[in-house]
């Protein structure tokens, strides 16, 4: 299987900071890569697809890069309601997907 | 609107069996790949099972390959999770989901397996 490495797995910024979630994949798997934030209690939500393409309705502070096996989830100025559990997947394939470990992301 | 709507958690002992079910609506249930994904307490996302829009294929993480059967009736608008011999570490909130990535989630629905 597809190994997802995510780091760091916690991180606390600044309201306004510019964040920075990596993701490496143990096998290229060219931009089937996805992006989720999970908040307690909730199902994921969906955040970026294709590596790069932007959910529809999720703020333009989010924005995802990368191919290959290395990937990054950038938030451009952090905001209170961002505080989650963000987490990268990779959907190459028709089975076998599978996630990073997560990164906790707090407010300082 | 788009929904997913889950049923069937609970409580079981090892080695019993429970059913989950995943009710759709808003959208054309039989056109869609539909997925089941777990997460442990505390633990991240783990990709469980996955069947074809029509049924006509299944796959299924090794975790659970041999114990648990994921089904589909689009007459229903129905996707159903039949887990076996149920282990201490399959306790899970487990979610059902639309396309993948997944752009749709149920609510989840909490299974503790438990003596």
């Amino acid at each position: 299987d597809i190994q997802m490495t995510q780091s760091p797995s916690t991180l606390s910024a600044s309201v306004g900071d510019r964040v920075t979630i990596t993701c490496r994949a143990s096998l290229s798997i060219s931009d089937w890569l996805a992006w989720y934030q999970q908040k307690p209690g909730k199902a994921p939500k969906l955040l970026i697809y294709k590596a790069s393409t932007l959910e529809s309705g999720v703020p333009s502070r989010f924005s995802g890069s990368g191919s290959g096996t290395e990937f990054t989830l950038t938030i451009s100025s952090l905001q209170p309601d961002d505080v989650a559990t963000y987490y990268c997947q990779q959907y190459e394939g028709y089975s076998r997907y599978t996630f990073g470990q997560g990164t906790k992301l707090e407010i300082k | 609107q788009v929904q997913l709507v889950q049923s069937g958690g609970g409580v079981v002992q090892p080695g019993r069996s429970l059913r989950l079910s995943c009710s759709a609506s808003g959208f054309t249930f039989s056109g869609y790949t539909m997925y089941w994904i777990r997460q442990a307490p505390g633990k991240g996302l783990e990709w469980v099972a996955s069947i074809w829009h029509d049924g006509s294929d299944e796959y299924y993480a090794d975790s659970v390959k041999g114990r648990f059967t994921v089904s589909r009736d689009n007459s229903k608008n129905m996707m159903y999770l039949q887990m076996n011999s149920l282990k201490a570490e399959d306790t899970a909130v487990y979610y059902c989901g639309r396309e993948m990535p997944v752009t749709w989630w149920g609510q989840g629905t909490l299974v503790l397996v438990s003596s």
